[in-house]
């Protein structure tokens, strides 16, 4: 398997724009989790599915973020509208039930 | 509630010389708990884990960690540095199934 792919690896949009990120979690894992890094907060926990269902939101900062999980092999986060403030690196990870978690090298956004 | 501190946000270290990179949790039950690496570009890597049994963890390019329940920490450690080890270290704890938090993460600068 060629592990978690995350698409783009790196997105300049301007503000106020849709932005769609992109993930492909490992072939036969059942969570899939989306994180947000930056300097400020570190690592955050946005979202994650198992079994495709989305379990805890808790995460996502606002309306204006969203994720999908459309099928096992598939999710995308979307921001709409998106502000400079979000830019950051946005990490997707999958695992299999009660193991370690396999990390996507991230999509570098960047909001001007 | 759960939380994972990295008390030393930037470490600068000499190579050859030995490494210790602290992390405290605050978990309710018995925590799995994760070292992860994040090279310049590059998205999270295991470095290793602890679920349960020996409570000095072996892992991958030489590093180890010792679980301490009675300090709550999970301190990973090196004895000899080398300048590929340049990099951002993350602690975590995790309830599989439920939550995964991060530390924000321990800057490592290694001077030749």
């Amino acid at each position: 398997d060629a592990g978690v792919i995350q698409s783009p690896r790196h997105e300049v949009t301007e503000m106020g724009q849709e932005v769609t990120l992109r993930c492909k979690p490992i072939s036969g894992h059942d969570y899939l989790f989306w994180y947000r890094q930056t300097m400020m907060r570190g690592l955050e926990l946005l979202i994650y599915f198992n079994n495709n269902v989305p379990i805890d939101d808790s995460g996502m900062p606002e309306d204006r973020f969203s994720a999908k999980m459309p099928n096992a092999s598939f999710s995308t986060l979307k921001i709409q509208p998106s502000e400079p403030r979000d830019s950051a690196v946005y990490f997707c990870a999958s695992s299999l039930g009660d193991s370690e978690a396999f990390f996507g090298q991230g999509t570098r956004l960047t909001v001007v | 509630a759960q939380s994972v501190t990295q008390p030393d946000i930037h470490i600068t270290v000499s190579e050859g010389a030995s490494l210790e990179l602290r992390c405290n949790y605050s978990y309710g039950a018995t925590p799995y708990l994760f070292w992860y690496v994040q090279s310049p570009g590059q998205g999270l890597q295991l470095l290793l884990k602890y679920f349960s049994g020996d409570t000095l963890v072996q892992g991958i390019k030489g590093f180890e960690a010792e679980f301490k329940r009675s300090q709550s920490s999970f301190n990973l450690r090196k004895p000899s540095v080398h300048w590929s080890d340049a990099a951002e270290y993350f602690c975590a704890v995790g309830d599989w199934g439920n939550q995964f938090y991060f530390g924000t993460g321990t800057s490592l600068t290694v001077i030749p």
